[in-house]
């Protein structure tokens, strides 16, 4: 039981290039989550997926999208990376009886 | 988002003594969790909260749901070295959790 998985671990990206994290869970968890933590900001909502086929925008979604692909799998892409997109990226997920979210080991990705 | 406001910032443990934070809010939560982040790790959970007044414990870890529904406390008895790390509390409504910017326990020297 892995609980939440992402990979990559580590990211170095150009300003300008593209790539998609990707996210998996296996506790049969309903809703995902996509976060970024800064330094000193805790952690910040950028999408999420209350349900399978549904997704919706957090507190900081621009130059970002996402996918639901199925129940396990919630990917986010970004299209042109910014130099503030430089964070660690952290996914989520939570099961229907209980209001707590399990999260992954996180992505650090750095964009010059 | 919503903003909680956690408090206090840092502090310095020394093993042995019983530490305490708390976190506020301008917003009424269903629901108060607290997790603690060791570096490189992804957050962890300690301790969910579900009803107003509710009081809770998890080893030495004691977390309280204010009766107002917009703040929490987490106490820490008998800090061992190993309770450094970054505690942030968070808040559930609508599917969403919003955090505090965490606090940052770090053994006195």
């Amino acid at each position: 039981n892995a609980g939440v998985t992402q990979t990559p671990k580590f990211q170095v990206l150009k300003t300008g290039q593209s790539m998609t994290l990707q996210c998996a869970q296996d506790m049969n968890h309903n809703s995902m989550y996509w976060y970024r933590q800064d330094p000193g900001m805790g952690l910040r909502l950028i999408y999420y997926s209350a349900s399978e086929g549904t997704t919706d925008k957090g507190e900081v979604p621009n130059g970002y999208n996402v996918s639901r692909l199925n129940k396990r799998e919630f990917s986010l892409r970004l299209e042109s990376a910014a130099p503030s997109q430089t964070s660690v990226y952290f996914c989520a997920s939570m099961g229907l009886t209980a209001y707590e979210q399990y999260f992954g080991p996180g992505t650090r990705l750095t964009v010059t | 988002g919503q903003q909680l406001n956690q408090s206090p910032q840092s502090m310095f443990i020394q093993e042995g003594e019983d530490v305490s934070m708390n976190c506020t809010s301008s917003s009424i939560f269903n629901t108060w969790l607290w997790y603690k982040q060791d570096p490189g790790e992804g957050p962890v959970l300690l301790i969910a909260l579900y009803k107003a007044g509710e009081l809770t414990s998890n080893g030495r870890l004691t977390a309280q749901f204010g009766i107002t529904r917009k703040d929490s406390f987490l106490n820490i008895s008998a800090s061992i070295p190993s309770d450094v790390g970054i505690y942030f509390c968070a808040g559930h409504n609508d599917y969403k959790l919003s955090f505090g910017a965490g606090t940052t326990v770090t053994v006195r020297a």
